[in-house]
């Protein structure tokens, strides 16, 4: 089983829609939780850590569910500077690990 | 946040040599690590670079194949050694900034023939 699961899409959405991903992690002690955004030829940057209550950053929205060991990224009135793969990474112990990074979804946003 | 440099940006190598990558931070930061990006795929840790001892490496890396150092809190290196075409990889550093975040340097595109 793969530690950290996601869907590689990709997804291809009209600007101005809403999107949401999910993804799946294995070791139930993680502690740790984030949504990394990669462009193409690029270095992953962080988007946002996800919290036991869900957070929210402008449009992004992240939401963690501890019992079934899932992890949500919503995205509102998306731009097509959205364009990107997400990647949902997990750290076992903390933000002093190493991170556990998913496959990432292909997100396309159409014009 | 940390703002991280890497070098070489890239580089294409012959098979059996060895290649320095440098990763300088702009602040001091207590933990440092490298991973590989392969084509394709996602990022995976090879070590964390520990400051005054040795690397704790993944499993499947081991410190023959890619020394590291961490001579302070905000440089590191790590050397692909002997290296073959299944090297062919990005490699990135990253950095923990506060308690939880990683930031990431830019990447060496490394490609051997």
């Amino acid at each position: 089983r793969k530690e950290v699961e996601q869907d590689p899409g990709p997804f291809n959405v009209p600007e101005g829609a809403t999107v949401a991903f999910n993804c799946t992690y294995s070791n139930s002690a993680s502690q740790s939780f984030f949504w990394y955004r990669q462009d193409c030829r690029k270095e992953p940057k962080l988007l946002m850590s996800v919290y036991s209550s869900g957070n929210e950053d402008g449009r992004f929205t992240a939401q963690l569910n501890r019992a079934s060991q899932y992890i949500s990224l919503l995205i509102r009135d998306s731009k097509l500077s959205d364009s990107a793969t997400y990647l949902c990474v997990v750290s076992p112990m903390g933000g002093a690990d190493g991170l556990t990074f998913g496959k990432g979804t292909h997100l396309i946003i159409q014009p | 946040s940390a703002v991280i440099s890497q070098k070489p940006s890239r580089d294409i190598c012959q098979r059996g040599t060895s290649l320095t990558i440098q990763c300088q931070v702009d602040s001091q930061v207590t933990m440092m690590f490298w991973y590989r990006q392969q084509p394709g795929q996602s990022l995976t840790l090879i070590a964390t670079a520990n400051q005054g001892s040795e690397a704790t490496y993944e499993s499947g890396f081991v410190i023959d194949k890619f020394p590291i150092s961490r001579p302070n809190l905000t440089f590191s290196t790590l050397t692909v050694s002997n290296m073959s075409p299944e090297d062919s990889s990005i490699y990135l550093c990253s950095a923990l900034a506060g308690d939880r975040e990683q930031y990431f340097g830019p990447g060496t595109r490394l490609t051997v023939t």
